[in-house]
């Protein structure tokens, strides 16, 4: 079936450092891919999203690219900050929505 | 993108007993989702609730824990009976955010139960 694996966390990082959370993915078919963040005691909100191979998802200077040939699809940022400190998601969906185990990232200043 | 609307947003219960989770959608839509997220960890799909028809539950989940109500397009009910401290975890509605089968998931704040 259709499956999400993420990179164990936490990751904790400085502020301007350089992130990335790897995520592969398992699946039939051509799903789409996203990322979520999920804020301290808020629900998760939609971060970015490629709905086929070589798509680049882009959203507050996060990036993710989906990756056929290495079903990846890993988030980058080039310059983390103390406001993104949260948990990400990666999750896929064909009929039904799958979601990795989540990667808590936190920044210090 | 729809708004979701969750009550309670939080609640302490104690165990033996019931709670009703509301969900309001500013939109009509056709299946409302609800997950359930324990502490730590992923989110996990306890059923699909389509209006008109009964709900579909994922394997593991069971009616008579998790009754769900689904009276018109923009509403939808979780209750959570018989409650035990392993109940402890946040709730959450969520609905697509556009027709197809593989739109993302748009999701409500979420209700943090507490099960003492």
């Amino acid at each position: 079936g259709n499956s999400v694996t993420q990179m164990e966390g936490p990751v904790t990082l400085s502020e301007e450092a350089f992130l990335t959370i790897n995520c592969t993915y398992t699946a039939t078919g051509y799903p789409s891919l996203f990322w979520y963040v999920q804020y301290p005691g808020e629900g998760l909100q939609l971060l970015l999203k490629a709905t086929k191979a070589d798509d680049k998802g882009s959203n507050k200077g996060f990036e993710a690219t989906y990756r056929k040939e290495t079903t990846s699809f890993h988030l980058e940022k080039g310059s983390v900050q103390v406001s993104d400190s949260a948990v990400y998601f990666c999750a896929l969906s064909a009929n039904d929505m799958r979601f990795g185990a989540g990667t808590r990232l936190t920044v210090k200043p | 993108s729809a708004v979701i609307s969750q009550k309670p947003s939080r609640d302490i219960c104690q165990r033996g007993t019931s709670l009703t989770i509301q969900c309001q959608v500013d939109s009509q839509v056709t299946m409302m989702f609800w997950y359930r997220q324990q502490p730590g960890q992923s989110l996990t799909l306890i059923a699909t609730a389509n209006q008109g028809s009964e709900a579909t539950y994922e394997s593991g989940f069971v009616i008579d824990k998790f009754p769900i109500s689904r009276p018109n397009l923009t509403f939808s009910t979780l209750t959570v009976s018989n409650m035990s401290p392993e109940d402890s975890s946040i709730y959450l509605c969520s609905v697509r955010d556009g027709a197809a089968s593989n739109s993302p998931l748009h999701f409500g704040n979420g209700t943090r139960l507490t099960v003492t």
